[in-house]
């Protein structure tokens, strides 16, 4: 148990689709983070908020747009996705005085149609 | 630029012991983190190295070598339940995340 929980673990969307990933944590961390894991490649980095303030935006095409409310949750919203997008989107947790130790929710297995 | 580089597969046998080396390239290096991740599961933190030399946490051990960009995570007395993807990482030169390697995939036959 990682005290971070992410919804929907699968979601299957259409390219014309709009949907949310949700992920929560109960760690009481003050950084959160967005990841995308494709096959055969390495996480690659795609969002960090720190206090709720977004300091990294890792180049990341504008169909994806993540919120952050509060220190609990993250958000990233996806609209018009292409089918290479198709991944697992993992979110994790930490402080920012140790970015060494982050917590990883399960993850929501995306597939774009 | 910031990268990382470990093999991408490693094999062996139950009660064995395994190394699974990453070196790496950056500036402004802070330390190396190890994560293990199960298929179909969530990476989660094994080891954090910000000085050189072995620290040890039961059957597993990690190493950094600062000054050979080099570190290594060995696994003792292995078991099935090791089967599992290990990545080294270490955070960005603005300390705000961290930078992954590829992963290794180990696999423990009996």
């Amino acid at each position: 148990e990682t005290g971070v929980t992410q919804t929907p673990r699968h979601l299957v969307m259409g390219m014309t689709n709009k949907k949310s990933l949700k992920c929560e944590q109960h760690l009481g961390h003050n950084a959160m983070y967005w990841y995308k894991q494709s096959a055969k490649k390495p996480l690659e980095l795609m969002f960090v908020y720190s206090l709720e303030e977004r300091v990294e935006n890792n180049s990341v095409p504008s169909r994806f747009s993540p919120e952050c409310p509060n220190s609990s949750h993250l958000f990233l919203h996806l609209h018009t996705l292409q089918p290479e997008d198709s991944a697992l989107y993992l979110c994790a947790s930490g402080t920012t005085r140790e970015t060494d130790t982050q917590y990883f929710g399960p993850g929501t297995r995306l597939t774009v149609l | 630029g910031q990268s990382l580089e470990q093999p991408s597969e490693v094999t062996a046998v139950e009660g064995a012991i395994v190394q699974i080396n990453c070196t790496y390239q950056t500036s402004g290096f802070y330390g190396l983190s190890w994560y293990q991740q199960h298929d179909g599961g969530a990476p989660t933190f094994l080891s954090y190295n910000a000085l050189d030399g072995l620290e040890e946490t039961g059957r597993f051990s990690s190493f950094l070598s600062r000054s050979d960009s080099y570190g290594y995570l060995l696994l003792q007395e292995l078991q099935m339940k090791d089967s599992a993807s290990y990545f080294c990482a270490f955070p960005n030169q603005a300390g705000t995340a961290l930078i992954f390697g590829k992963g290794t995939t180990l696999s423990v036959s009996s």
